[in-house]
């Protein structure tokens, strides 16, 4: 199975700032990566698709860039409701869709 | 609007059985592959079953393969989640979801969950 690291695993900033996270697959996944917010006792949001595509009503401050095994998720300008958990995801060919193992976003 | 509605966790005791049910809404259900992906307490999210848009395809996840057995009633546009032989590392928040119908396999609707808790 394509495992996912995600680094770092929690992360601080402030209202403003503009944060990366990464994501490494254990094998090549071309573009088949996704990422997600999840707040405390709310479902999971979908971000970006396809690595860097931007899902329909998510602001434009968030970003997604790579290819292959290495990948990132990038907000610029944040808000305070951006502090959450960020999840990639893979979804290359068959499942397990497996997911990285979460950064927490705090202020 | 889409939306995805899970029910029937609860508490049970280790080996026993519990029934998870989706109902959905605001979409075709009949042309949409639905997932089940779960968070055990304080940790991530995990990866459960898949089931395509015409029921005949399934996969599972190692860790519930033999065990869970997902289902789905296009009459009554619900996913259903049969959770047999249960283990305290069952206990999570169990999420259904809704594949995409492009071939990038995302995840574009979730529901709000149904707490399952294993426990003697």
């Amino acid at each position: 199975d394509i495992q996912l690291t995600q680094s770092p695993s929690s992360l601080s900033a402030s209202v403003g700032d503009r944060v990366t996270i990464t994501c490494r697959a254990s094998q090549n996944i071309n573009n088949y990566l996704n990422w997600y917010q999840h707040r405390p006792g709310k479902a999971p949001q979908l971000l970006i698709y396809a690595a860097s595509t931007l899902q329909s009503g998510v602001p434009s401050r968030f970003s997604g860039r790579g290819f292959g095994t290495d990948f990132t998720l990038t907000i610029s300008g944040l808000q305070p409701d951006d502090f959450a958990i960020y999840y990639c995801q893979q979804s290359h060919r068959t499942p397990p869709y497996t997911f990285g193992q979460g950064t927490k976003l705090e202020i | 609007q889409v939306q995805l509605v899970e029910s029937g966790g609860g508490v049970v005791q280790p080996g026993r059985s519990l029934r998870l049910s989706c109902a959905a809404s605001g979409f075709t259900f009949s042309n949409y592959a639905l997932h089940w992906v779960r968070q055990a307490p304080g940790k991530g999210l995990e990866w459960v079953a898949v089931i395509s848009y015409h029921g005949s395809t399934k996969f599972y996840a190692d860790s519930v393969k033999g065990r869970f057995t997902i289902s789905r009633d296009d009459s009554n546009n619900t996913v259903i989640l049969q959770m047999n032989s249960l283990r305290p590392e069952d206990s999570a928040v169990y999420y259904c979801a809704r594949q995409d119908v492009s071939s990038w396999y995302y995840f574009d609707y979730w529901g709000q969950g149904t707490l399952v808790t294993v426990s003697s």
